[in-house]
């Protein structure tokens, strides 16, 4: 394990639901990121905190609401979504934002909407 | 806005060859980072090798190395005596020297055939 984990790691939720996703990093970092994966696509960077503030948003839908409470905890609050929000979301977490630092990955929680 | 481009959607190679795996980007800049991240079937990424710009001497990492061509913009990974562990999606990324963002290539799926 890479010291970041997440969860759930499986979700279903219907497009009227609210879920939560939750990231925690064990590494002492100051950056936490949030991406989303798709098949055949790059990963798209959605979020990313550094010090509990944002600092970038990358123009996400509304339907998705970050909350960064403390520099080890990240969450991704979810509703009304649609089918093509179904993914799997990474969480990954940097010493601070900013190159040349490496990013550490959770294992990701496969989201469906239906 | 940089890309990067991963031309090998799959790939598959017997156990104890050397695979290459190739990687072009895009960027107007000067100073920037490249990884290789490794994605397992389990789906946590892990950071295989990085090389930053500025060093002409390709990175190495065991039987892992780089052939980085900065006027191509060239960015190939190289397995040696790969084994039954390597299988995974290989993803290239880049990022510009002060900046948190990552771009991802869409990834090699390696598949190492026993």
């Amino acid at each position: 394990e890479t010291g970041v984990t997440q969860t759930p790691r499986h979700l279903v939720m219907g497009m009227t639901n609210k879920k939560s996703l939750k990231c925690e990093q064990h590494l002492g970092h100051n950056a936490m990121y949030w991406y989303k994966q798709s098949a055949k696509k790059p990963l798209e960077l959605m979020f990313v905190y550094s010090l509990e503030e944002r600092v970038e948003n990358n123009s996400v839908p509304s339907r998705f609401s970050p909350e960064c409470p403390n520099s080890s905890h990240l969450f991704l609050h979810l509703h009304t979504l649609q089918p093509e929000d179904s993914a799997l979301y990474l969480c990954a977490s940097s010493q601070e934002k900013g190159s040349p630092y490496e990013q550490y990955f959770g294992p990701g929680t496969r989201l469906t909407v239906t | 806005a940089q890309t990067v481009t991963q031309s090998q959607p799959e790939m598959s190679v017997q156990e104890a060859e050397t695979v290459t795996l190739s990687c072009t980007y895009d960027t107007s800049e000067n100073n920037y980072y490249l990884f290789w991240y490794k994605q397992p079937p389990s789906r946590q990424m892990i950071l295989v090798i990085r090389q930053e710009a500025y060093k002409q001497q390709n990175a190495t990492e065991n039987r892992f190395s780089v052939n980085f061509q900065k006027a191509a913009k060239s960015f190939s990974l190289k397995i040696s005596d790969s084994q039954l562990g390597d299988t995974a999606m290989y993803f290239c990324a880049f990022v510009g020297f002060g900046n948190e963002k990552l771009t991802f290539g869409t990834g090699t799926r390696l598949t190492i055939i026993p």
